[in-house]
């Protein structure tokens, strides 16, 4: 089993949808989360970042934490065409010096005008 | 404010080479890191770097692979005798220090084993 899955998609909403994109995962030492963006062929754009169980929103995005299931997810409201490319959710343990991120395996995402 | 710099973009090397990917962190930031991206493949956490000092290289292979940041100067991963499965985007990151936790990453450097 994975420490983090992420459901592969691809999914295809049109454009002004809300997108949900999930992750789950195993090791409870995971205390910090973020969710990248990832154009074809470009590198990791972190959208979010949160500590907290609940909600943060910022814009067009929210991101929710929810600890006791192990379940975190990222909405996007008013959908853009712009919005096309793979989602990453991230993790990491805040214990320690270790800083490393675990990366769910990503959701491509397109939005169609 | 820069972000996250890498360089070369691209690299071709042919099997048995050396291949050196560089990595300018943004500024103000300490910590690096890097991490791997295989075709098909989600990201892999390499090592974490601070000035001069490994902090952790669990992710990374035992053979043929090194990393170090100078006290000057960029971050560098080198791989010896380059080999077809080393093919991948390697993207560095990097943070500003303790107490933070989200990473910042760079475009990127292509590798291409021939």
């Amino acid at each position: 089993q994975k420490e983090v899955e992420q459901d592969p998609g691809p999914l295809s909403v049109p454009e002004g949808a809300i997108v949900s994109l999930n992750c789950t995962y195993s090791n409870s030492a995971f205390q910090y989360f973020m969710w990248y963006r990832q154009y074809s062929r470009k590198g990791p754009e972190l959208l979010m970042y949160t500590y907290s169980s609940g909600n943060k929103e910022d814009g067009r995005f929210t991101a929710q934490v929810d600890k006791s299931s192990k379940y975190i997810s990222l909405f996007i409201r008013d959908s853009q065409p712009s919005d096309s490319a793979t989602y990453l959710c991230a993790m990491t343990w805040v214990s320690g010096s270790a800083r490393q991120l675990t990366f769910g395996s990503g959701t491509q995402l397109t939005v169609l005008p | 404010n820069a972000g996250v710099m890498q360089n070369p973009r691209h690299l071709v090397r042919r099997r048995g080479q050396e291949a050196r990917l560089r990595c300018s962190p943004m500024k103000g930031h300490s910590h690096v890191y890097w991490y791997r991206q295989l075709p098909e493949e989600g990201l892999k956490f390499m090592v974490y770097l601070q000035k001069e000092n490994i902090i952790d290289e669990s992710g990374m292979p035992k053979e043929r692979f090194s990393a170090e940041f100078p006290k000057e100067g960029p971050s560098i991963l080198r791989i010896q005798q380059v080999v077809r499965g080393d093919s991948a985007a390697y993207f560095c990151a990097s943070s500003p220090g303790l107490g933070t936790y989200e990473q910042y990453f760079g475009p990127g450097t292509r590798l291409t084993v021939t």
